[in-house]
Protein backbone atom coordinates (compact mmCIF):
# COMPACT_ATOMS: atom_id res chain seq x y z
CA UNK A 1 0.00 0.00 0.00
CA UNK A 2 1.34 3.17 -0.81
CA UNK A 3 -1.31 5.14 1.70
CA UNK A 4 -1.74 8.42 0.91
CA UNK A 5 0.07 9.94 -1.63
CA UNK A 6 0.51 13.91 -2.56
CA UNK A 7 2.25 15.98 -5.69
CA UNK A 8 3.91 18.15 -5.92
CA UNK A 9 6.16 18.09 -3.36
CA UNK A 10 6.51 21.48 -3.93
CA UNK A 11 5.58 24.71 -6.10
CA UNK A 12 6.15 28.40 -6.13
CA UNK A 13 3.34 29.95 -7.67
CA UNK A 14 3.05 33.65 -8.54
CA UNK A 15 0.19 35.84 -6.95
CA UNK A 16 -3.23 35.06 -9.00
CA UNK A 17 -2.40 31.94 -10.91
CA UNK A 18 -4.27 28.84 -9.94
CA UNK A 19 -3.34 25.31 -9.41
CA UNK A 20 -4.72 21.68 -8.13
CA UNK A 21 -3.18 20.01 -5.26
CA UNK A 22 -3.51 16.09 -5.95
CA UNK A 23 -4.34 14.03 -2.91
CA UNK A 24 -4.74 9.80 -3.25
CA UNK A 25 -5.33 6.69 -1.25
CA UNK A 26 -5.29 3.57 -1.45
CA UNK A 27 -6.85 2.04 1.87
CA UNK A 28 -10.25 2.60 0.71
CA UNK A 29 -10.60 5.11 3.28
CA UNK A 30 -14.22 7.05 2.85
CA UNK A 31 -12.93 10.50 5.02
CA UNK A 32 -10.04 12.57 3.33
CA UNK A 33 -9.73 16.06 4.36
CA UNK A 34 -7.11 18.77 3.77
CA UNK A 35 -5.23 20.93 6.49
CA UNK A 36 -3.07 23.83 6.03
CA UNK A 37 0.20 24.20 8.40
CA UNK A 38 1.47 27.47 9.35
CA UNK A 39 4.04 28.00 11.60
CA UNK A 40 2.80 28.73 14.87
CA UNK A 41 -0.80 27.67 14.00
CA UNK A 42 -0.91 24.30 13.93
CA UNK A 43 -2.91 22.29 11.85
CA UNK A 44 -6.14 24.20 10.41
CA UNK A 45 -8.70 22.31 8.20
CA UNK A 46 -9.55 23.49 4.81
CA UNK A 47 -12.33 21.02 3.51
CA UNK A 48 -13.30 17.91 4.20
CA UNK A 49 -15.20 15.07 2.31
CA UNK A 50 -17.06 12.34 4.05
CA UNK A 51 -17.60 9.96 0.81
CA UNK A 52 -17.62 10.17 -3.02
CA UNK A 53 -19.54 13.27 -4.00
CA UNK A 54 -19.70 14.86 -0.26
CA UNK A 55 -17.65 17.76 0.51
CA UNK A 56 -18.06 20.72 3.57
CA UNK A 57 -15.80 23.09 4.68
CA UNK A 58 -13.97 23.49 7.45
CA UNK A 59 -11.76 26.06 9.13
CA UNK A 60 -10.73 27.96 6.78
CA UNK A 61 -12.13 27.40 3.12
CA UNK A 62 -11.85 30.62 1.55
CA UNK A 63 -9.93 30.65 -1.28
CA UNK A 64 -9.99 26.82 -1.96
CA UNK A 65 -12.39 24.51 -4.07
CA UNK A 66 -12.80 20.39 -3.77
CA UNK A 67 -14.49 18.16 -5.09
CA UNK A 68 -14.87 14.02 -4.77
CA UNK A 69 -15.69 12.49 -7.57
CA UNK A 70 -13.46 8.66 -6.58
CA UNK A 71 -13.40 7.27 -3.02
CA UNK A 72 -9.23 7.28 -4.03
CA UNK A 73 -8.92 11.19 -5.17
CA UNK A 74 -9.44 14.74 -3.21
CA UNK A 75 -8.18 17.54 -5.08
CA UNK A 76 -7.66 20.96 -3.27
CA UNK A 77 -7.68 23.59 -5.92
CA UNK A 78 -6.63 27.09 -5.39
CA UNK A 79 -8.32 30.01 -7.16
CA UNK A 80 -6.58 32.71 -7.53
CA UNK A 81 -3.23 32.09 -5.20
CA UNK A 82 -2.60 35.04 -2.65
CA UNK A 83 0.60 34.93 -0.80
CA UNK A 84 -1.08 34.38 2.53
CA UNK A 85 -1.60 30.84 0.62
CA UNK A 86 2.08 30.15 1.64
CA UNK A 87 2.12 27.10 3.53
CA UNK A 88 2.31 23.70 3.92
CA UNK A 89 -0.68 21.77 2.76
CA UNK A 90 -1.46 18.32 4.21
CA UNK A 91 -3.70 15.30 2.91
CA UNK A 92 -5.19 13.20 5.34
CA UNK A 93 -7.72 10.00 5.16
CA UNK A 94 -9.42 7.88 7.61
CA UNK A 95 -11.56 5.08 8.25
CA UNK A 96 -15.19 7.09 8.75
CA UNK A 97 -14.72 10.36 10.22
CA UNK A 98 -12.50 12.88 12.53
CA UNK A 99 -13.05 10.36 15.76
CA UNK A 100 -10.46 8.28 13.54
CA UNK A 101 -6.70 8.12 13.06
CA UNK A 102 -5.84 10.39 10.35
CA UNK A 103 -2.85 8.61 7.69
CA UNK A 104 -1.26 12.22 6.55
CA UNK A 105 0.75 12.11 2.92
CA UNK A 106 3.82 13.56 3.01
CA UNK A 107 2.98 17.38 2.27
CA UNK A 108 3.05 20.12 -0.52
CA UNK A 109 4.90 23.03 0.17
CA UNK A 110 3.90 26.04 -1.59
CA UNK A 111 4.64 29.34 -1.67
CA UNK A 112 2.78 32.32 -3.23
CA UNK A 113 5.59 35.21 -4.89
CA UNK B 1 -16.16 24.96 16.49
CA UNK B 2 -14.18 23.26 18.64
CA UNK B 3 -11.11 25.30 20.89
CA UNK B 4 -7.99 23.17 21.06
CA UNK B 5 -5.23 24.26 23.40
CA UNK B 6 -1.93 22.81 24.23
CA UNK B 7 0.48 23.95 27.54
CA UNK B 8 3.30 24.28 27.45
CA UNK B 9 4.92 25.44 23.94
CA UNK B 10 7.79 24.89 24.54
CA UNK B 11 9.23 21.84 27.17
CA UNK B 12 12.70 20.91 27.44
CA UNK B 13 13.61 18.12 29.20
CA UNK B 14 16.91 16.10 30.30
CA UNK B 15 17.24 12.34 28.63
CA UNK B 16 15.85 9.76 30.94
CA UNK B 17 12.86 12.71 32.61
CA UNK B 18 9.52 12.35 32.26
CA UNK B 19 7.66 14.85 29.70
CA UNK B 20 4.06 15.39 30.52
CA UNK B 21 1.53 17.70 27.97
CA UNK B 22 -2.01 19.16 28.58
CA UNK B 23 -4.48 19.53 26.35
CA UNK B 24 -7.16 21.32 26.70
CA UNK B 25 -10.86 21.39 24.54
CA UNK B 26 -13.93 22.84 24.62
CA UNK B 27 -16.95 21.02 23.08
CA UNK B 28 -18.42 18.64 25.84
CA UNK B 29 -19.67 16.12 23.00
CA UNK B 30 -15.67 15.57 21.73
CA UNK B 31 -15.73 11.79 22.21
CA UNK B 32 -11.85 10.94 21.12
CA UNK B 33 -8.67 12.23 21.26
CA UNK B 34 -5.37 11.53 19.70
CA UNK B 35 -1.76 12.62 19.47
CA UNK B 36 -0.06 13.25 16.88
CA UNK B 37 4.00 13.36 16.79
CA UNK B 38 5.73 15.42 14.19
CA UNK B 39 9.41 15.20 13.46
CA UNK B 40 11.19 18.19 11.33
CA UNK B 41 10.21 18.00 7.54
CA UNK B 42 7.95 14.83 8.28
CA UNK B 43 4.02 14.38 8.20
CA UNK B 44 2.22 13.84 11.56
CA UNK B 45 1.83 10.30 12.59
CA UNK B 46 -0.92 9.15 15.63
CA UNK B 47 1.38 7.95 18.28
CA UNK B 48 -1.36 7.47 20.70
CA UNK B 49 -5.38 7.53 21.24
CA UNK B 50 -8.19 7.18 23.37
CA UNK B 51 -11.80 7.59 23.76
CA UNK B 52 -13.78 8.60 26.34
CA UNK B 53 -15.24 5.95 27.57
CA UNK B 54 -11.73 4.85 29.23
CA UNK B 55 -9.47 7.04 31.52
CA UNK B 56 -5.75 5.84 30.66
CA UNK B 57 -4.19 4.21 28.08
CA UNK B 58 -0.42 3.08 28.34
CA UNK B 59 1.90 1.80 25.32
CA UNK B 60 5.20 1.19 25.95
CA UNK B 61 6.64 4.43 27.20
CA UNK B 62 3.73 6.47 26.33
CA UNK B 63 0.58 7.16 28.17
CA UNK B 64 -2.42 9.50 27.86
CA UNK B 65 -4.81 10.40 30.58
CA UNK B 66 -8.60 12.16 30.09
CA UNK B 67 -10.48 13.93 32.37
CA UNK B 68 -13.70 14.73 30.92
CA UNK B 69 -15.29 16.74 33.65
CA UNK B 70 -12.55 19.03 33.86
CA UNK B 71 -12.09 18.44 29.43
CA UNK B 72 -8.19 18.13 29.45
CA UNK B 73 -6.40 15.05 28.47
CA UNK B 74 -2.41 14.93 28.79
CA UNK B 75 0.40 12.96 26.77
CA UNK B 76 3.05 11.42 29.48
CA UNK B 77 6.56 10.08 27.95
CA UNK B 78 8.65 8.22 30.18
CA UNK B 79 12.40 7.94 30.24
CA UNK B 80 12.88 10.39 27.25
CA UNK B 81 15.59 9.54 24.40
CA UNK B 82 17.03 12.22 22.15
CA UNK B 83 14.18 10.42 18.97
CA UNK B 84 11.56 11.62 21.12
CA UNK B 85 12.34 15.44 20.62
CA UNK B 86 9.60 16.69 17.65
CA UNK B 87 6.56 18.17 17.85
CA UNK B 88 3.48 16.90 19.54
CA UNK B 89 -0.21 17.96 18.61
CA UNK B 90 -3.64 16.96 20.24
CA UNK B 91 -6.85 17.05 18.50
CA UNK B 92 -10.44 16.60 19.53
CA UNK B 93 -13.66 15.81 16.53
CA UNK B 94 -16.38 18.59 16.63
CA UNK B 95 -19.52 18.86 14.52
CA UNK B 96 -20.27 17.12 11.36
CA UNK B 97 -16.68 14.84 11.20
CA UNK B 98 -14.18 17.76 11.75
CA UNK B 99 -11.01 17.80 13.62
CA UNK B 100 -9.59 20.49 15.74
CA UNK B 101 -5.84 20.26 16.30
CA UNK B 102 -3.67 22.27 18.66
CA UNK B 103 -1.21 24.41 17.67
CA UNK B 104 1.40 22.17 19.02
CA UNK B 105 4.23 21.35 21.78
CA UNK B 106 7.42 21.27 21.22
CA UNK B 107 9.37 18.62 22.99
CA UNK B 108 12.95 19.11 23.27
CA UNK B 109 14.85 16.09 24.87
CA UNK B 110 18.59 17.44 26.09
CA UNK B 111 21.46 14.24 25.92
Amino acid sequence: NAGVTQTPKFQVLKTGQSMTLQCAQDMNHEYMSWYRQDPGMGLRLIHYSVGAGITDQGEVPNGYNVSRSTTEDFPLRLLSAAPSQTSVYFCASSYSSGGYEQFFGPGTRLTVL
Amino acid sequence: GENVEQHPSTLSVQEGDSAVIKCTYSDSASNYFPWYKQELGKRPQLIIDIRSNVGEKKDQRIAVTLNKTAKHFSLHITETQPEDSAVYFCAAPYGNNRLAFGKGNQVVVIP
